[in-house]
């Protein structure tokens, strides 16, 4: 299994640009979600979804946009980048539920100028 | 804000010394989860515990939980510089999906 999987790895955007980034999981989890993390802060959840065809708001959803065709995909978009969108990316999938643990990607680390 | 807050901030030691990071949360929880990352990587589940548990070990880690001062502490018994890295709390709700909250972590250095 490849587990979760985000492209790109690194980014570079000029404000006011759109992009998405991929995040990919081969583990049939029903929950994927996205965070960002800031230099030396935790993370911060920005969208989730528990399945095809559902997503729902996190803590920081402002200035993103996602979808979930597929289980396996869940693409995060932004749609007019800004220097505060600067962060590391993180995608996540699970089994839905409270006690299971979550799998997580490498990262995209983005950079807007 | 965030619900886990962590400390230390940072936290620096000797191989073979023992390492303690704590975690405080501010509303109900359905459990915890400690998460450890290496620089420049992804995180890496390690241990949960429910909050019907007080204490958990798993291997070198020992987790306590105390749900009515809402905190729970990770101790690394023994460390080796392989233990460099930044841990992090998660709370879990009670909700069906059970979304997860990060604390802002502690990094923590093991000297050789």
């Amino acid at each position: 299994n490849a587990g979760v999987t985000q492209t790109p790895k690194f980014q570079v955007l000029k404000t006011g640009q759109s992009m998405t980034l991929q995040c990919a999981q081969d583990m049939n989890h029903e929950y994927m979600s996205w965070y960002r993390q800031d230099p030396g802060m935790g993370l911060r959840l920005i969208h989730y979804s528990v399945g095809a065809g559902i997503t729902d708001q996190g803590e920081v959803p402002n200035g993103y946009n996602v979808s979930r065709s597929t289980t396996e995909d869940f693409p995060l978009r932004l749609l007019s980048a800004a220097p505060s969108q600067t962060s590391v990316y993180f995608c996540a999938s699970k089994t839905p539920g409270a006690t299971y643990e979550q799998y997580f990607g490498p990262g995209t680390r983005l950079t807007v100028t | 804000s965030q619900q886990g807050e962590e400390d230390p901030q940072a936290l620096s030691i000797q191989e073979g010394e023992n390492a303690t990071m704590n975690c405080s949360y501010k509303t109900s929880i359905n459990n915890l989860q400690w998460y450890r990352q290496n620089s420049g990587r992804g995180l890496v589940h390690l241990i949960l515990i429910r909050s019907n548990e007080r204490e958990k070990h798993s291997g070198r880690l020992r987790v306590t939980l105390d749900t009515s001062k809402k905190s729970s502490s990770l101790l690394i018994t023994a460390s080796r510089a392989a233990d460099t890295a930044s841990y992090f709390c998660a709370t879990v709700d009670n909700t069906n999906a059970g979304k997860s909250t990060f604390g802002d972590g502690t990094t923590l250095t093991v000297k050789p």
